[in-house]
């Protein structure tokens, strides 16, 4: 089966610019998660959707970062104005299970690098 | 609260040695634990996971790990490491409690020496 998808792969920008990544899950995977990694840190939870709907935002810094999953497909993830602390790896998941019971496994996509200067 | 911690922020073995990575975790009910390995410039792979079966969890690639609840441990280790093993590893623990969400630890990098 494809894996998740993701682009760009890298992104170098300036801060207070904005940037906007893209994930397309596995296809028939109901859950959606986007995960920031710091460099020498593990992966944090910003945001996670079932469907087309959200089940936790509770880490997502919403003054700034927005996620949207309108079809319950593909989704993308926008930083405007994106600040010094963004540079990270940003991470999408998948997985077929549903709701917050859902402990079925999370397929990662490769990630985004995004630079902030 | 759930969380992880991994004791160790580097390993280096020696290739055809055994591994070892140390993992404790604190849970307020009964967790589900997780290893992933991330290969550079690579997603996160699943290597193996605990849901209260056995205690000993066989995965991929040769690895196991053994959960502990007396030690709140869950150690992965190898027999013999490959060169192919060179990674970064991560612990993570999630709870019904906590809907599920997975906690990472800091994660473990490891280098094998020929």
């Amino acid at each position: 089966e494809a894996g998740v998808a993701q682009s760009p792969r890298y992104k170098i920008i300036e801060k207070r610019q904005s940037v906007a990544f893209w994930c397309n899950p596995i296809s028939g995977h109901a859950t959606l998660y986007w995960y920031q990694q710091i460099l020498g840190q593990g992966p944090k939870l910003l945001i996670q959707f079932q469907n087309n709907g959200v089940v936790d935002d509770s880490q997502l810094p919403k003054d700034r970062f927005s996620a949207e999953r309108l079809k319950g497909v593909d989704s993308t993830l926008k930083i405007q104005p994106a600040k010094l602390e963004d540079s990270a790896v940003y991470l999408c998941a998948s997985s077929e299970g549903r709701g917050r019971d859902n402990n079925s496994p999370l397929h990662f996509g490769n990630g985004t690098r995004l630079t902030v200067t | 609260a759930q969380s992880v911690t991994q004791l160790d922020s580097h390993v280096s073995v020696s290739e055809g040695t055994p591994v070892l990575l140390r993992c404790n975790y604190s849970s307020s009910y009964s967790p589900s634990l997780f290893w992933y390995v991330q290969h550079p410039n690579k997603g996160l792979q699943l290597l193996l996971k605990y849901t209260s079966a056995a205690t000993l969890v066989k995965g991929i690639n040769g690895f196991e790990a053994e959960f502990k609840k007396s030690e709140t441990s869950f150690h992965l280790t190898k027999p013999s490491a490959h060169m192919s093993d060179a990674a970064e590893y991560f612990c993570v623990v999630s709870e019904a409690a906590a809907g599920n969400k997975l906690t990472f630890g800091g994660g473990t990098r490891v280098l094998v020496k020929p």
